[in-house]
């Protein structure tokens, strides 16, 4: 157990629809990253927070927008869903944002666009 | 922008070979990590390596960590079922924590 909680575990939606996943980080842990996998494909960075900061933003889309909240827990929240946006997305933190810290990762929460 | 690049995609090898994946990064890196996804799992840490030529072990696993700290290794020695699995290698962009990880190695091994 990474102590990285994602929910849900699984979301089926259609096109066109609006999701949000919800991210809670390890105890003590200040920042929240986000990836998307898609099948037989790397992890993709789409964005990171710290301590409730936007802190790096990696290819993410203008449809996708996230947060962290005072609580620490963060969202990712996904509009305009197209089909393309079927993929796993997870949600890892570590311990502070600077640099050769290990991510934790969570389950993840499997999006299917239908 | 930065890249990080591991061949090969997939490798399948019978139980009790031996198994490489090799990590290249177009820019020279601070320190690299290595990550492990099991099938329908989460990737999980491994290691992390900082020197240049640094060497480390777990068991059967030996990481290594390029003289000019631009690509790493990843060696499984007698490799077992257990194994199985994806293996990502990834480097930091920054200094936020930020990590760029390679398309990762998938790993098979046929009992």
């Amino acid at each position: 157990d990474s102590g990285v909680t994602q929910t849900p575990k699984h979301l089926i939606t259609a096109t066109g629809q609006r999701v949000t996943l919800r991210c809670s980080p390890r105890s003590g842990d200040l920042s929240v990253y986000w990836y998307q996998q898609s099948l037989d494909q790397g992890l993709q960075f789409l964005i990171q927070y710290y301590n409730g900061e936007e802190r790096a933003k990696g290819n993410i889309l203008e449809r996708f927008s996230a947060q962290q909240f005072p609580d620490l827990h963060s969202e990712l929240n996904l509009s305009s869903l197209e089909l393309g946006d079927s993929a796993l997305y997870f949600c890892a933190s570590s311990g502070f944002g600077g640099e050769g810290q290990p991510q934790h990762f969570g389950d993840g929460t499997r999006l299917s666009i239908l | 922008g930065q890249q990080v690049m591991q061949i090969p995609q997939y490798q399948h090898v019978q139980e009790g070979e031996d198994f490489t994946t090799y990590c290249n990064s177009s820019t020279t890196l601070s320190n690299i990590q290595w990550y492990k996804q099991r099938p329908g799992g989460h990737p999980v840490f491994l290691i992390q390596l900082v020197k240049s030529g640094e060497v480390k072990k777990q068991k059967r696993l030996t990481f290594q960590f390029g003289e000019a700290k631009k690509n790493s290794s990843l060696h499984i020695t007698a490799t077992q079922t257990t194994d199985v699995g994806t293996y990502f290698c990834a480097g930091p962009s920054g200094n936020t924590g930020k990590l760029i990880f390679g398309q990762g190695t998938t790993l098979q091994v046929k009992p």
